[in-house]
């Protein structure tokens, strides 16, 4: 079965420091990953995928994720974080080898960027 | 392209009222998806078309909960009989059909079952 998990509930970081987001994974086949962005009374919000390729993609904002296959890690990072990414972030996969579409998504965690 | 629409942005009902939500999807969107998430979760899957065929349920779909995609373009979600326990937030999404295609999610419908 698909799974994703978010170890941490919440991460605090000062603003200009470097940010980590930690997002662990299973399923049965290829892996297809994501990280959504979600703000207070907002919907949930597209940052970056990894399909296939450069285990590093580039996202929205300024964030960049990197694909661990033998850690079966997708962690989150931004060299230098905003105040403004204060927000709940959620790790997706989707599993398409198994012939279900959906997306699996984290429990979220919460970034915290003090000025 | 307006994005994906939900609505009601919000709902307050009584227990054992029955409710519905409408979802609007990007018009060319052929994927279309309902999660709900709860407060301090992630969103949890409920149920997903393509085009108007509903192709999968969670369990926790429930009986007293349906969703329709009639003509392929904007989908509903009905509760019947709402308990206290169906308060969350509904989000709709849709996508293209693909593996490298990303999901776009409304901003959803609040539940609240007094």
């Amino acid at each position: 079965a698909q799974s994703v998990a978010q170890p941490e509930d919440q991460v605090n970081v000062a603003e200009g420091n470097p940010l980590t987001v930690k997002c662990t994974y299973s399923v049965s086949g290829n892996p297809y990953l994501f990280w959504y962005v979600q703000y207070p009374n907002r919907g949930l919000q597209f940052l970056l995928k990894y399909i296939t390729g450069d285990n590093l993609v580039k996202g929205s904002y300024g964030f960049e994720a990197e694909f661990n296959k033998s850690q079966t890690s997708f962690h989150l990072k931004k060299p230098s974080a905003l105040v403004s990414d204060s927000a709940l972030y959620f790790c997706a996969v989707r599993d398409e080898a198994s012939g279900t579409y959906k997306y699996i998504f984290g429990t979220g965690t919460r970034l915290k960027v003090l000025a | 392209d307006t994005g994906v629409s939900q609505n009601p942005r919000h709902k307050i009902t009584k227990r054992g009222q029955n409710v519905t939500f409408r979802c609007d999807p990007i018009s060319e969107h052929n994927r279309l998806y309902w999660y709900r998430q709860t407060l301090g979760q992630g969103p949890e899957f409920l149920t997903y078309f393509q085009n108007e065929a509903q192709l999968e349920k969670s369990r926790l779909l429930s009986d007293r909960f349906s969703a329709e995609r009639p003509k392929g373009s904007f989908s509903t979600l009905e509760i019947q009989r709402t308990e206290q326990g169906d308060s969350a937030m509904y989000l709709c999404a849709s996508s293209l059909v693909g593996a490298e295609k990303k999901a776009f999610f409304g901003q959803g419908t609040r539940l609240t079952v007094v």
